[in-house]
């Protein structure tokens, strides 16, 4: 049965860093991998979506890279900015087996 | 103009009361999902239709039952309430099932309190 963990569980950085949430499945045999935000109290908007013969997506400032040798997903954050203060959450294999997610706050 | 709509947003009622939440896309998708995000904030696949059949149905109570009646609606009809049940219930859609299935794309969730 796929897992999927996401590590950190929280993140706090100071505005304009860079940063890598991780992401990884218990088994490698990914499909398809989709990286979504949530704001509290609110749905899940989709950011990135990798497809199965691809390798990385990038939108913005924002690229997804996958692994599927290792069953590894990153998410990278270019300049972080305030607004990107959310819980992000990757899912994979439609249906979408999602992880716990990561929260992260960006302080100005 | 939303893609994926759920009503009602939020409901609160009482242990062994019945209530429905109706979800509408207008992607012209022709699968549509439920989920339940919990009180940790883990999201869970219930169920599953591809152009109004059921296609997944996961350990999920018999008190919970989907019904497709065209493939841009999937509503939840939830009998006997319990207070496990209260959660946030989001509706999904996308284009196809499946590996193939591309972006999902979510409602706004219905957040359901059973007191």
């Amino acid at each position: 049965k796929q897992e999927v963990t996401q590590i950190p569980a929280a993140l706090s950085v100071p505005e304009g860093e860079n940063l890598v949430l991780n992401c990884s499945f218990t088994d490698s045999a990914i499909y398809n991998l989709q990286w979504f935000r949530q704001d509290p109290g609110k749905g899940l908007t989709s950011l990135l979506l990798i497809q199965s013969s691809q390798r990385e997506q990038t939108s913005g400032r924002l690229n997804a890279s996958l692994d599927k040798s290792s069953g590894r997903s990153t998410l990278y954050i270019a300049a972080s900015q305030p607004g990107d203060s959310a819980t992000y959450l990757c899912a994979g294999n439609t249906p979408l087996v999602f992880g716990k997610g990561t929260r992260l706050s960006v302080i100005a | 103009d939303t893609a994926v709509s759920q009503t009602p947003k939020y409901l609160v009622t009482q242990m062994g009361n019945d209530k429905s939440i109706k979800c509408e896309q207008n992607l012209g998708h022709d699968t549509m999902y439920w989920y339940k995000q919990d009180s940790k904030k883990f999201l869970k696949i219930m169920f599953s239709y591809n152009n109004k059949e059921l296609i997944i149905n996961e350990t999920v109570p018999n008190r919970f039952s989907p019904k497709s009646p065209d493939k841009a609606h999937l509503n939840l009809h939830i009998n006997s309430l319990e207070l496990g049940d209260s959660a946030v219930y989001f509706c999904a859609s996308s284009l196809l099932a499946g590996p193939g299935a591309g972006e999902l794309f979510f409602g706004e969730g219905s957040r359901l309190t059973v007191l």
